[in-house]
């Protein structure tokens, strides 16, 4: 079957980095997506990887293995609106986004 | 660019009665627009998909017959909840994608809250 993986919830400091991981499996693959969700509202585009390797974005970048079914999201320089969930999706080889859970992210500051 | 209007944004209406929720892409012509409920503290689950003119593709274990959907146009789509239930309540998002708008990036709505009593 398909499946994505995240942690449901993590806490990190004002002004720190966190890595957000994320795991796939999936019928074939097209690329995977990173979301940003605040709390009654919906779903932002943050980034697209299709190929290995690391993409910045600003504060954000987005990490992919695709031999490994495996991605991160970072966030430097944190700051309390990054507060929010962080939706994982993976493009199937139909094209159809498979959804992650979410990884709610708690800002202490 | 790239910008999903929903109306109404919070709808309350009692059980029994049907409820229509819009969707429209402002500024592009959607050629796939999707439906999805998201229940609190849940990730986001796809209802249907639609293209224009044709029928939606309903997923799994969601009635069609209970969610009509009807994508009449390229920038507008509708989701009509009939006899609505308090289970229905939930908040519906939706999506549309353009073939130019990069790799099938989805472009989210605001979303609807909807509350049954």
């Amino acid at each position: 079957g398909q499946n994505i993986d995240q942690p449901t919830e993590m806490t990190a400091t004002e002004g720190a980095i966190v890595q957000i991981n994320c795991t796939y499996q999936t019928s074939g693959f097209n690329g995977l997506f990173w979301y940003q969700q605040h709390a009654g509202e919906a779903p932002t585009f943050l980034s697209y990887n299709v190929l290995d390797g690391l993409e910045e974005k600003g504060r954000f970048s987005s990490f992919l293995s695709r031999s490994k079914g495996y991605s991160y999201l970072l966030l430097k320089e944190l700051q309390m609106k990054d507060s929010a969930s962080y939706l994982c999706a993976a493009l199937d080889s139909n094209y159809q986004l498979i959804w992650g859970a979410g990884t709610k992210l708690i800002i202490k500051p | 660019g790239a910008v999903v209007s929903q109306h109404p944004s919070r709808v309350i209406c009692k059980s029994g009665t049907s409820v229509k929720i819009e969707c429209r892409s402002l500024d592009f012509q959607a050629t796939t627009m999707f439906w999805y409920r998201q229940f609190p503290k849940q990730s986001l689950m796809l209802m249907a998909t639609s293209n224009e003119g044709s029928k939606a593709t309903y997923e799994q274990g969601v009635e069609k017959d209970k969610f009509l959907i009807n994508h009449a146009s390229l920038t507008l789509s509708t989701l009509t909840v009939t006899s609505a239930h308090p289970e229905d309540s939930s908040f519906y998002i939706c999506s549309a994608t353009y073939a130019a708008g990069g790799p099938y990036e989805q472009y989210f709505g605001p979303g609807t809250r909807l509350t049954v009593t």
